[in-house]
C-alpha cells in the first residue's frame, strides 16, 4: 500500500493477556516510530528504529513492553500481561530520512482496550 | 518532564480570522520543529516545519514563527477555514538523535 499500515485497527483484550501490534511502514522508509496516545492526552514517544536497530528505548513504559523490527521493514510492538492503563491508541510512523528525520508519515493507529 | 508544551488545550476562532497556536519547549538542543494536524480516528499528518536557522517559514495559509531566545514557536493560519478544525500537535527534535517529541496538542474549533 501507499501509506503506513497498522493492524489490528481495534483490539479488545482481558487484563493479563499479551497483545501484539503490527506496523508496515512505507516501502523504503528507514526510520520507524511508535507512539502512544491515551484518551485526552498527547502523543507519548515509545521507541524508534533506524533500520533494525533501536537507538532509544527510553520511552517504553515498562519491561512488559518490547518492540522489534526485522528486515528494515515490519515492526511489532508487544505488550505482555496487559493492564488497564495500557488502553490507548498506538500509532506507528515512518520516515524516509536516513541521516536526519524530517516529516513522519503516520498510520491510523491500533486502538487497544484492556478490560 | 514535558519538553514540548502546548498550554492551550483548545482554541475557538471565527471562520476567516487568524488562528494562532502556540508551543513552548525547554530543551535548548532542539533545532528542528514540526507541526502536525490530526482529525478524529486518523493518524496525524505533517503540516509544516522549521529549522532553527530560520525564524519564519510560510506555506500557503500556514506560517510558523520561531523565537529561539524565548524557546517559543507559533503556527498562524490565515484565513481560518472550517476544514482547519482539528487537533494540532507541535513537535521537536535535536541533531543528537532522531527522537521526535510531541506536545499534548491544541484542539482548534473554527466557528461559522
Amino acid at each position: 500500500g501507499a501509506g503506513v499500515s497498522q493492524s489490528p485497527s481495534n483490539k479488545v483484550t482481558e487484563k493479563g493477556k499479551d497483545v501484539e501490534l503490527r506496523c508496515d511502514p512505507i516501502s523504503g522508509h528507514t526510520a520507524l516510530y511508535w507512539y502512544r496516545q491515551r484518551l485526552g492526552q498527547g502523543l507519548e514517544f515509545l521507541i524508534y528504529f533506524q533500520g533494525n536497530s533501536a537507538p532509544d528505548k527510553s520511552g517504553l513504559p515498562s519491561d512488559r513492553f518490547s518492540a522489534e523490527r526485522t528486515g528494515g521493514s515490519v515492526s511489532t510492538l508487544t505488550i505482555q500481561r496487559t493492564q488497564q492503563e495500557d488502553s490507548a491508541v498506538y500509532l506507528c510512523a515512518s520516515s524516509p530520512s536516513v541521516t536526519r528525520v524530517g516529516e513522519l508519515f503516520f498510520g491510523e493507529g491500533s486502538r487497544l482496550t484492556v478490560l | 518532564d514535558q519538553q514540548v508544551k502546548q498550554n492551550s488545550p483548545s482554541l475557538s476562532v471565527q471562520e476567516g480570522r487568524i488562528s494562532i497556536l502556540n508551543c513552548d519547549y525547554t530543551n535548548s538542543m532542539f533545532d528542528y520543529f514540526l507541526w502536525y494536524k490530526k482529525y478524529p480516528a486518523e493518524g496525524p499528518t505533517f503540516l509544516i516545519s522549521i529549522s532553527s536557522i530560520k525564524d519564519k517559514n510560510e506555506d500557503g495559509r500556514f506560517t510558523v514563527f520561531l523565537n529561539k531566545s524565548a524557546k517559543h514557536l507559533s503556527l498562524h493560519i490565515v484565513p481560518s477555514q472550517p476544514g482547519d478544525s482539528a487537533v494540532y500537535f507541535c513537535a521537536a527534535s535535536s541533531n543528537r538523535d532522531d527522537k521526535i517529541i510531541f506536545g499534548k496538542g491544541t484542539r482548534l474549533h473554527i466557528l461559522p
